[in-house]
């Protein structure tokens, strides 16, 4: 099992370039969630899917979009990118939660850390 | 609102000594869950330690263990013996009020943890 994989690793860009990131997990997971890390604040929920087809907003959704045409795979996109995305972007995944069930820990790719110049 | 408060950003240990990284949360739901992920400077995201708001006892996992204090709001993260290799920075995380639908998690800023030989 590769787990939770995430491409690029790296990527430069300039300000107003578009970029996709590509986050794909094999463990069949519903959930799939998209966080940055930036220093001194931890990680942030930029969006999240419960499922196939579904996206939601999560708390810093500005600026990005996704998609989940597959439930294996969470894509997140910039459409014009800005400095203030110079960040690392972490995808996540987990099973779906059941009171009384399992931990439902979630699972983390290994980064892609972006700058935009 | 839900809220993570990791107080100390760094901290120093000697090897084979014991540390406790400090962790309050803020929540109204009486059912959440606590996580501890360890982040090393290579940057991945691994899962420590999972403690349920109802569980009657301390969660424990090889040297980690987690000091759970509900009536404080408080779930510290004990490594005992520490190691060289445990030098990394350390999260705690909340599983959001409402979580079953999404299993969504609010994290804390972090504490940088040295281990010195």
């Amino acid at each position: 099992n590769a787990g939770v994989t995430q491409t690029p690793k790296f990527r430069v860009l300039k300000t107003g370039q578009s970029m996709t990131l590509l986050c794909a997990q094999d463990m069949n997971h519903e959930y799939m969630y998209w966080y940055r890390q930036d220093p001194g604040m931890g990680l942030r929920l930029i969006h999240y899917s419960v499922g196939e087809g579904t996206t939601a907003k999560g708390e810093v959704p500005d600026g990005y979009n996704v998609s989940r045409l597959k439930k294996q795979n969470f894509l997140l996109g910039l459409e014009s990118a800005a400095p203030s995305q110079t960040s690392v972007y972490f995808c996540a995944s987990s099973y779906h939660y059941v009171a009384g069930g399992s931990y439902n820990e979630q699972f983390f790719g290994p980064g892609t850390r972006l700058t935009v110049l | 609102a839900q809220k993570i408060t990791q107080t100390q950003p760094g901290m120093f240990v000697q090897e084979k000594e014991a540390v406790t990284l400090d962790c309050t949360y803020d929540t109204s739901d009486p059912s959440y869950g606590l996580f501890w992920y360890k982040q090393p400077s290579s940057g991945e995201m691994i899962f420590l330690i999972y403690q349920g708001s109802y569980d009657q006892q301390n969660a424990t996992e090889g040297r980690y263990s987690l000091n759970f204090q509900k009536a404080r709001k408080s779930a510290n993260l004990v490594i005992s013996a520490s190691q060289l290799g445990d030098s990394a920075m350390y999260f705690c995380a909340m599983r959001e009020a409402g979580g079953g639908a999404t299993n969504k998690l609010i994290f804390g800023t972090g504490t940088l943890l040295a281990v010195q030989p």
